[in-house]
This record gives C-alpha cells, sequence and structure tokens, in this order.
C-alpha cells in the first residue's frame, strides 16, 4: 500500500536560511510524486512534480526537490527563506492504476521568522 | 484561464441534513476529484470522476457520493450530516489520463451544527 511521511508537523527558520522539509514514501511499483503548498482560508497549489524524468526537480517560487530511490525520499528545498513561504506545504504521492488519486502526508507548517 | 470554481465557499448545515456542493473544473480537464480536509485526518481522497464515470473511490461512506456532467462539471452530495463531516472539501481538476498535475479550487468549508 502507498503511503507517505513527513517529518516535521512544524519547521522554523529564519529569513535567509535554507528550507528543508522531508518526505518519505512507501510504494511498491515507481511512484509520482507531488509537493503542494496551501495558504490560510486556500487550496493547494501545486510547487513541483516528480515524473522520472530526472531526479532534481525544480519548481515554482524557488523551490526544488530531489528524488532519492535508494531512500524512498523526496526532500524540499530552497535555499534562502522569504517570508511570504510561510504556509503548510503537502507531500503526495500517485501510482500507477491509481488514475489521479493522490495520497497526502499529513503536512509540514514552515515558519518563517525575521 | 479560469481555475477551478467551487460554490458555495462557506456553508453551515443542521445534523441530519444534506447537502450538494458544486465543482467547476479548468476548461479541457475532464477529470474531478474531490478531498476531505480536516485537522484530524489531513487530505484523503473521496472519489474522482472522469467522463461522467466514476473511477476511483475513497473510503468514505455511502452518504458521500457524487456526479459529473458532460460539461465535466461536478457535485458531490452529503445526506445525513454528522458533526465530524466538517471540513473543508476540496475539489481538483485534472487533465485525462493518470497521475497529471491536480489543479485545487480555494474549497468549500462546511460547518455541520
Amino acid at each position: 500500500a502507498q503511503s507517505v511521511t513527513q517529518l516535521g508537523s512544524h519547521v522554523s527558520v529564519s529569513e535567509g536560511a535554507l528550507v528543508l522539509l522531508r518526505c518519505n514514501y512507501s510504494s511498491s511499483v515507481p511512484p509520482y510524486l507531488f509537493w503542494y503548498v496551501q495558504y490560510p482560508n486556500q487550496g493547494l497549489q501545486l510547487l513541483l512534480k516528480y515524473t522520472s524524468a530526472a531526479t532534481l526537480v525544480k519548481g515554482i517560487n524557488g523551490f526544488e526537490a530531489e528524488f532519492k530511490k535508494s531512500e524512498t525520499s523526496f526532500h524540499l528545498t530552497k535555499p534562502s527563506a522569504h517570508m511570504s513561504d510561510a504556509a503548510e506545504y503537502f507531500c503526495a504521492v500517485g501510482f500507477s492504476g491509481g488514475y489521479n488519486k493522490l495520497i497526502f502526508g499529513a503536512g509540514t507548517r514552515l515558519a518563517v521568522h525575521p | 484561464k479560469a481555475g477551478v470554481t467551487q460554490t458555495p465557499r462557506y456553508l453551515i448545515k443542521t445534523r441530519g441534513q444534506q447537502v450538494t456542493l458544486s465543482c467547476s473544473p479548468i476548461s479541457g480537464h475532464r477529470s474531478v476529484s474531490w478531498y476531505q480536509q480536516t485537522p484530524g485526518q489531513g487530505l484523503q481522497f473521496l472519489f474522482e470522476y472522469f467522463s461522467e464515470t466514476q473511477r476511483n473511490k475513497g473510503n468514505f461512506p455511502g452518504r458521500f457520493s457524487g456526479r459529473q456532467f458532460s460539461n465535466s462539471r461536478s457535485e458531490m452530495n452529503v445526506s445525513t450530516l454528522e458533526l465530524g463531516d466538517s471540513a473543508l472539501y476540496l475539489c481538483a481538476s485534472s487533465l485525462s489520463g493518470q497521475n497529471t498535475e491536480a489543479f485545487f479550487g480555494q474549497g468549500t468549508r462546511l460547518t455541520v451544527v
């Protein structure tokens, strides 16, 4: 069965510091992996998607994620945090045969302080 | 290009009532999925519709149902509402196929009292 684990429900960084949000997946077949961001009272916005074309995926707003099959991980990073990055971030997995069904992690709330 | 539109944005219902939520996908998108988001359970998949057919379903009771129209617009219905149904209901639209990018609406906040 597919599942997603996000380590750390809350992460706090200083403005300008590295952002690292962790995601591990469990899948018996090669997965499709996504990162979404949710701002208060909003829906989810796609940051990036892994589809096996490249292990390092670049997304919007300066975010990127690296797929590591040996570690079953897909961690999200950004070199320099901005105040506007404060939001909740969700890792999600899709799988072959699942059509467009996504299984989401529990989410990580990112706080950015001056 | 207009995004995914969900109506209404907010809804208050009484236990035992039923409710219908609406979702208009992005033009050209034929797949519509529904998710329930709660603080306790997080984001959970309800069902997906494609070309007016349900092709995937999550683990929710039969009180939760949906449908899709020929113009790809979708509705979900919850009958005999329970307090635990209070949640943000999100609709996502995608192109046809599998594991394509899902574009989410702003959601409908349902409160059951």
